[in-house]
């Protein structure tokens, strides 16, 4: 089956450690996303790309580095830069090409702070 | 005026109720809108899509009014698993990224 596979689904990190998420996604899409959830609150966009080899900042990229060196694949890494990791983090992909497309998304990684 | 604005609820109806959400949006540009469903501690899924002309599906139907830059979505016949946040989602301009609403609170109750 086709979708989006995040891993894992729970994650603790402790004081100081860069802690890395891991996205995959079967769908040929081209353009991937990382979002963090707040308790409460709306999905804040960290980085996003639209081809392999490039990214760009959301609109909360401090203290998070990401890297595509495959179609495929969109890791997110949470550094120690980032103060206030805890939060619900969501990675999304989208087809390109026509602007009426819909994002699907992964089913989540909760980071916690040990 | 922010991107995407919606009602956060929570709006608590009878099984059986009918119940509109409104969105917002501030971009005159936008093109594509969607309304995703996100269950608690689960990650959001599209509902549907929305068209100009409004579009239909099941028991849930959406609306566009772009002179106005609004959409709706009505459910009909609220069945308790309808019980969720609803995400309205709009783009950033042409080919532009999707902004999600922080979304409204529904609980049907038996």
């Amino acid at each position: 089956d086709g979708g989006i596979t995040q891993s894992p689904k729970y994650l603790f990190r402790k004081e100081g450690q860069n802690v890395t998420l891991s996205c995959e996604q079967n769908l040929n899409h081209d353009a991937m996303y990382w979002y963090r959830q707040d308790p409460g609150q709306g999905l804040r966009l960290i980085y996003y790309s639209q081809i392999v080899n490039d990214f760009q900042k959301g609109d909360i990229a401090e203290g998070y580095s990401v890297s595509r060196e495959k179609k495929e694949s969109f890791p997110l890494t949470v550094t120690s830069a980032q103060k206030n990791p805890t939060a619900f983090y969501l990675c999304a992909s989208r087809k390109q090409g026509s602007s009426n497309q819909p994002q699907h998304f992964g089913d989540g990684t909760r980071l916690s702070i040990l | 005026r922010k991107e995407v604005e919606q009602d956060p609820g929570p709006f608590n109806v009878p099984e059986g109720a009918t119940v509109a959400f409104n969105c917002t949006y501030s971009n005159s540009a936008s093109q594509s809108f969607f309304w995703y469903r996100q269950d608690c501690r689960k990650e959001p899924k599209l509902l549907m899509s929305v068209y100009s002309s409004g579009n239909e599906d099941g028991r849930f139907t959406a609306q566009l009014n772009r002179a106005s830059q609004y959409i709706s979505l009505l459910i009909r016949d609220s069945k308790l698993s309808d019980s969720a946040t609803y995400l309205c989602v709009v783009n950033k301009g042409w080919g532009g990224n999707l902004i999600f609403g922080k979304g409204t609170k529904l609980s049907v109750k038996p």
